[in-house]
């Protein structure tokens, strides 16, 4: 069974640029959920999508956004990149039958680097 | 908020060595508790989980209680190997669906 998978794997831009990132879920997962990591704030939730609709998302600005097509496939789009934005986005998926303990399963991640 | 606080790194060990990382939490109701793991180039793996008080949750030799009264949930392992070194996340979920708050993360070194 594939795993959660994210492209492209490193993306290097300028500020002012937008930039958009794809994460292929495992078959059958329905939930999709984005976090951006940095060694100055860790790991910070962004926000999930289930059914194509975002249920919760995180302290990020308007400049961050998501989306979750009908074969559960998500994309993350930022725009007016600033160097600030330099880190690595996970997208992580789950089944999502609703249990306490539910597992979610990471992909590898991209790395965006804003010059 | 809910907030989860892990020791600070890094952690250098030599090979055999017990490992503990502490890890407490601040949450409101009964949040679930896991540990990831994440290897250099990689992203997260789930190591290890509990979902109610007492519970403890162990895998490839690492264990870690759910402790209520003390609302911890430390990162023990008795005897650890070169493969073990990475970056060790503590995490709570609570109600909000698949929403994961994480610890800022200890890199565990260890050496032959």
């Amino acid at each position: 069974k594939a795993g959660v998978t994210q492209t492209p794997r490193y993306l290097i831009k300028t500020r002012g640029q937008q930039v958009t990132l794809s994460c292929s879920p495992i078959s059958g997962h329905r939930s999709v959920s984005w976090y951006q990591q940095t060694p100055g704030q860790g790991l910070q939730f962004l926000f999930e999508y289930f059914s194509e609709t975002q249920r919760n998302k995180g302290n990020f600005p308007g400049r961050f956004s998501g989306r979750q097509f009908s074969n559960s496939r998500s994309e993350m789009n930022v725009s007016t990149l600033e160097l600030g934005d330099s880190a690595l986005y996970l997208c992580a998926s789950s089944l999502d039958r609703g249990s306490p303990g539910e597992k979610l399963f990471f992909g590898s991640g991209t790395q965006l680097s804003v010059l | 908020g809910d907030s989860v606080t892990q020791m600070e790194g890094p952690v250098t060990l030599s090979e055999e060595a017990f490992l503990t990382i502490n890890c407490t939490y601040t949450a409101t109701g009964y949040p679930s508790l896991f540990w990831y793991v994440q290897y250099p180039g990689e992203g997260l793996q789930l190591l290890l989980k509990a979902t109610k008080a007492d519970d403890k949750g162990s895998n490839k030799g690492f264990e870690a209680t759910y402790r209520k009264e003390t609302t911890s949930f430390h990162l023990e392992k008795g005897s650890v190997q070169v493969s073990d070194s990475a970056v060790y996340f503590c995490a709570l979920k609570g109600g909000g669906y698949n929403k994961l708050i994480f610890g800022a993360g200890t890199r565990l070194a260890v050496h032959p």
